[in-house]
């Protein structure tokens, strides 16, 4: 157990809906960052947020929201969903205050998201 | 912007061997951080090693040690006698100042009995 717990684990649902992520990070780490993976790829980063705040984005489409909450978790919020946007969701975690680079990102088990 | 590139998209080795899996990353920073992390069928991201670019020293980690080259912008991973459970998926990383990873596109590798 890596500390990041991520739910559900798998998720199956139609085109043209909705569906929210959760992640909650490592104890003590205030940085998460969303990433998307689909088959055989690399990892694409979505989003950061940081103490509640965003802090930065990468090609997040604009059906795809996030935040973090007060008590740290945060979730990603996929809407209008298309086949193409299934993929492995994954969610990481760092601990300031140097940032990512000091410690590296422990990474949750991911989501696996199937829109048929 | 920041690019990382992994050149090979699948290799093999014999258990027992050792195999390096190869790097090489574009930047304009010159303090950033290195990291390789292993995803096996399990799908989990599991950090093999890191390395701070201002540190000469090549990072080691057991089995598992780097070949940092800053000026030729390189990482190159180097596993060495190579077992069964290695077989996974290899990311290369690269992290600065803005904290996000920049994934390679990975490469597979497989050992063999």
């Amino acid at each position: 157990d890596s500390g990041v717990t991520q739910t559900p684990k798998h998720l199956i649902t139609a085109t043209g809906q909705r569906v929210t992520l959760r992640c909650s990070p490592r104890s003590g780490d205030l940085s998460v960052y969303w990433y998307q993976q689909s088959l055989d790829q690399g990892l694409q980063f979505l989003i950061q947020y940081y103490n509640g705040e965003e802090r930065a984005k990468g090609n997040i489409l604009e059906r795809f929201s996030a935040q973090q909450f007060p008590d740290l978790h945060s979730e990603l919020n996929l809407s209008s969903l298309e086949l193409g946007d299934s993929a492995l969701y994954f969610c990481a975690s760092s601990h300031p205050p140097g940032g990512a680079g000091d410690y590296g990102y422990t990474f949750g088990s991911g989501t696996r998201l199937t829109v048929v | 912007a920041q690019t990382v590139t992994q050149s090979q998209p699948e290799m093999s080795v014999q258990e027992a061997e050792t195999v390096t899996l190869s790097c090489t990353y574009d930047t304009s920073e010159s303090n950033y951080y290195l990291f390789w992390y292993k995803q096996p069928p399990s799908r989990q991201m599991i950090l093999v090693i890191r390395q701070e670019a201002y540190k000469q020293q090549n990072a080691t980690e057991n089995r598992f040690s780097v070949n940092f080259q800053k000026a030729a912008k390189s990482f190159s991973l180097k596993i060495s006698d190579s077992q069964l459970g290695d077989t996974a998926m290899y990311f290369c990383a690269f992290g600065e100042g803005t904290y996000k990873y920049i994934f390679g596109t990975g490469t597979r590798l497989k050992v063999l009995a």
